[in-house]
């Protein structure tokens, strides 16, 4: 079956370590993208990559970093930069990109929490 | 004016009852609109497309009201596994020819025996 797979679920780090939470997915999906979810608000999209070896920042990208070497792969880094990284990590993908209609797809997400 | 805004809830339903949602969108040049189903600390998945001539699907009727700016999902004969948070989304046109996708906070509907 496609789908699109995060891991690991849950994930501890010590504050000032980077981490970096992986993404793939099988559905053949042009377009993927990292949202973060915190409690009593929206999923804010940290970056997202329409095609292979491109990719842009997001409404909140300080902190972060990604690559897309591979269709399949988006990975993301945490960087110590990042000043509240503990939340909900989600992945996503769609057919076409944000100018598209088509819906986004998600991961099982990542928990990461830094203490 | 938040650019998509949901009602928090919850919204708390005897089984059985028929409950509606709205979701207000400011950008009037949004061009598609979802309905998301989100369980408790897991992945959002697609409830349903909102096309502009509404669209339902089995329980479920999704409507967009474009001169108001909004979208709604009713759910008809509630059961206790709808119990879930809704959120809707918008796909909306942002300078220089892009497109943007925006989340509501969600919608948290609890079923009840």
């Amino acid at each position: 079956d496609g789908g699109i797979t995060q891991s690991p679920k849950y994930l501890f780090r010590k504050e000032g370590q980077n981490v970096t939470l992986s993404c793939e997915q099988n559905l053949n999906h042009d377009a993927m993208y990292w949202y973060r979810q915190d409690p009593g608000q929206g999923l804010r999209l940290i970056y997202y990559s329409q095609i292979v070896n491109d990719f842009q920042k997001g409404d909140i990208a300080e902190g972060y970093s990604v690559s897309r070497e591979k269709k399949e792969s988006f990975p993301l880094t945490v960087t110590s930069a990042q000043k509240n990284p503990t939340a909900f990590y989600l992945c996503a993908s769609s057919m076409e990109g944000q100018g598209g209609n088509s819906p986004l797809h998600f991961g099982n997400g990542t928990r990461l929490t830094v203490t | 004016r938040k650019e998509v805004e949901q009602d928090p809830g919850p919204f708390n339903v005897p089984e059985g009852a028929t409950v509606a949602f709205n979701c207000t969108y400011s950008n009037s040049a949004s061009q598609s609109f979802f309905w998301y189903r989100q369980d408790c600390r897991k992945e959002p998945k697609l409830l349903m497309s909102v096309y502009s001539s509404g669209n339902e699907d089995g329980r479920f009727t999704a409507q967009l009201n474009r001169a108001s700016q909004y979208i709604s999902l009713l759910i008809r004969d509630s059961k206790l596994s709808d119990s879930a948070t809704y959120l809707c989304v918008v796909n909306e046109e942002v300078g220089g020819g892009g497109n943007k996708l925006t989340f509501g906070t969600g919608t948290q509907l609890k079923v009840e025996l």
